[in-house]
């Protein structure tokens, strides 16, 4: 069974600091990682992918990546309002995405 | 404004009703999946179309069924629903060999009475 871990949250974060969210997942022959941005009733958005081992920063986004650990994790920085919601990771081990259950983040004011 | 577009938004339907979900992509992309999304839960794979054909069916009831006219156009058929399968439906595009992820439409939000 092909999984991704997530842990649920709600993780609080200040307005202004770092959030940190953290995925893991089960097959070690996965090739491609993202980070989907899900608001309450809306669709998922796409915000970061990373293929290789290392970071990737695209604006107040950071993707971290370690394939010998099995473990994807993205940083807010500057965290604001706006970044509440819940956030998706996925792995695609083979020819379909697999999801996390999901890491509610509620930025506090 | 979404690249994949996504229609109707809203939809409520009674158990005995015949409808269909649409959706359009103009992106070039030669994947389209139809995803089932619950309050609170990750979205859940219903069906894959690759290159305008059928490539994975995730033991979804036949009381769905999916159709892919051409490569920019995906229908989702709805009969004889039950309340259960309330929720939100996602369509999403990608190309084949999906290593830059999806994009995903707005959705429908089906509400079965």
């Amino acid at each position: 069974q092909k999984e991704v871990e997530q842990n649920s949250g709600p993780l609080s974060v200040p307005e202004g600091a770092i959030a940190s969210l953290n995925c893991t997942y089960s097959d070690r022959g996965s090739q491609s990682f993202f980070w989907y941005r899900q608001y309450s009733g809306k669709s998922p958005e796409l915000i970061m992918f990373i293929y290789s081992n290392g970071d990737k920063e695209d604006g107040r986004f950071t993707a971290q990546l370690n394939k010998a650990s099995q473990y994807v994790s993205l940083l807010i920085r500057d965290s604001q309002p706006s970044d509440s919601a819940t956030y998706l990771c996925a792995v695609i081990p083979d020819d379909k995405i697999i999801f996390g259950k999901g890491t509610r983040l509620h930025i506090l004011p | 404004d979404t690249e994949v577009t996504q229609t109707p938004k809203h939809l409520v339907m009674g158990m005995t009703n015949k409808k269909s979900l649409k959706c359009e992509q103009h992106m070039g992309h030669r994947a389209m999946y139809w995803y089932k999304q619950k309050a609170k839960k990750p979205p859940e794979l219903m069906f894959v179309y690759s290159y305008e054909k059928l490539s994975i069916n995730e033991s979804v009831p036949s009381r769905f069924s999916p159709e892919c006219p051409n490569s920019s156009l995906l229908n989702l058929h709805l009969h004889a629903l039950q309340p259960e399968d309330s929720a939100l439906y996602l369509c999403a595009s990608s190309q084949v060999g999906p290593l830059e992820g999806y994009t995903f439409g707005s959705g429908t939000r089906l509400t079965v009475v």
